[in-house]
């Protein structure tokens, strides 16, 4: 069945270190791919997503690329900041499917 | 602020017990699907809703029932409760039912211990 695997936390950052989350997925046919992030005592925003291949979706300085040849959709921000620590997660969607949401994964930025 | 609410924001009851959380949808959503979020099992799908019908269902226990009324807002209701069951339950929202392509819009939650 469909699955999305996300590399596991924590993962603590300093400043201004650039950030990259690995996501992979498996699925039949052609789904949306999705990251959303949680912040400390609150639900799930969307953050970004991609509806095909080659899409990149971006939002507040995170790019992800809907990669169809290596099953990926890796999030990526070039300068973090103390305001992103959260719990981000990778997300599968399909007409057919259930949406899928990865572990998660929490990330702590250090001033 | 999603425009999604959820009430209540915390509940605690004891072991057998039945409770309802409700959601209120953005205006203008239509779908409304339910979630737990749990530390060791994750964010798990529950139901979802379009329009006041089933229209997708996950992980969801037999103890556990929804409905979306006529204007929109949704209960999940969880009956003969386990200490398992206390987790955090969301609710989101949605434009349309195709689901897995919508973007989902989530409340704030509601915490459930059951003690």
């Amino acid at each position: 069945g469909d699955s999305v695997t996300q590399m596991e936390g924590p993962v603590t950052l300093s400043e201004e270190a650039f950030l990259t989350i690995n996501c992979t997925y498996t699925a039949t046919g052609y789904p949306s791919l999705f990251w959303y992030v949680q912040y400390p005592g609150e639900g799930l925003q969307l953050l970004l997503k991609a509806t095909k291949a080659d899409d990149k979706g971006s939002n507040k300085g995170f790019e992800a690329t809907y990669r169809k040849e290596t099953t990926s959709f890796h999030l990526e921000k070039g300068s973090v900041q103390v305001s992103d620590s959260a719990v981000y997660f990778c997300a599968l969607g399909s007409s057919a499917s259930k949406i899928i949401f990865g572990s998660g994964t929490r990330l702590s930025i250090r001033p | 602020d999603s425009g999604v609410t959820q009430t209540p924001k915390h509940l605690i009851t004891a072991t057998g017990q039945r409770v309802t959380l409700r959601c209120s949808p953005r205006s203008g959503d239509l779908s409304v699907y339910w979630y737990q979020q749990s530390l060791d099992q994750g964010l798990q799908f529950l139901i979802q809703y379009y329009n006041g019908e089933e229209r997708a269902k996950g992980n969801i226990l037999e103890r556990f029932s929804a409905q979306q009324f006529p204007d929109l807002h949704s209960e999940l209701n969880l009956s003969s409760l386990e200490l398992g069951d206390s987790a955090l339950y969301f609710c989101a929202s949605s434009v349309a039912g195709v689901y897995g392509t919508d973007t989902q819009y989530f409340g704030p939650g509601t915490r459930l211990t059951v003690l």
